[in-house]
């Protein structure tokens, strides 16, 4: 079957550094995507990932192990504005993204 | 218009009325999206359509319809509602298809089916 799993929620502190874990289980994969969801608004995207390795944007950095089936989403520097929804996808067979639940992240001042 | 708007914002709506939601885009994007996301299940495919004139099955596209008309629009229907057709609704677009690339949401439709 497909799946992809994520953590329901996570608290950090601000400042601190935090990774979100996400296995996936999926038959057409053809990346790894990370958006983030505030509450009440549509999802952004913040990463792709197709090949192994570690990609930075900033803040921001998302690892892929296609042979682990795993990905993670690293923040640094955490801030009261990244407190949101991470939301780890991969695509199906028929090559439409598939989506996990979402981790709640909570930034604690 | 700029990105990718839907209306109408939220809606209530009693059961076995029809109802279609309106998203359209100006990026002139060939493929777009319908989703439904629900509390604990995350967003699940309703309806895609990776080209003007075609339009294809999701994964929860029972009770709902999708057309293509052209490159802009990209309605949904609800047939007749039911209340377990109560969720947020997204629409969203992407360049191209074929899972690569990014996606842009629409603000949403929450829709409430009593």
């Amino acid at each position: 079957g497909q799946n992809i799993d994520q953590p329901t929620e996570m608290t950090a502190t601000e400042g601190a550094i935090v990774q979100i874990n996400c296995t996936y289980q999926t038959s057409g994969f053809n990346g790894l995507f990370w958006y983030q969801q505030h509450a009440g608004e549509a999802p952004t995207f913040l990463s792709y990932n197709v090949l192994d390795g570690l990609e930075e944007k900033g803040r921001f950095s998302s690892f892929l192990s296609r042979s682990k089936g795993y990905s993670y989403l690293l923040l640094k520097e955490l801030q009261m504005k990244d407190s949101a929804s991470y939301l780890c996808a991969s695509t199906d067979s028929n090559y439409q993204l598939i989506w996990g639940a979402g981790t709640k992240l909570i930034i604690k001042p | 218009i700029a990105g990718i708007t839907q209306a109408p914002t939220s809606q209530i709506l009693a059961a076995g009325r029809r109802m279609t939601l309106r998203c359209t885009q100006d990026m002139r994007h060939n493929a777009m999206y319908w989703y439904r996301q629900d509390l604990g299940l995350g967003l699940r495919l309703i309806h895609y359509s990776n080209t003007a004139g075609t339009t294809g099955k999701g994964e929860v596209p029972d009770g709902y319809s999708v057309s293509r008309a052209n490159t802009d629009d990209f309605p949904l229907t609800l047939a007749s509602a039911v209340p377990s057709q109560t969720s947020v609704y997204f629409c969203a677009s992407s360049v191209t298809s074929g899972g690569v690339g990014e996606q842009f949401f629409g603000p949403g439709t929450r829709l409430t089916v009593l």
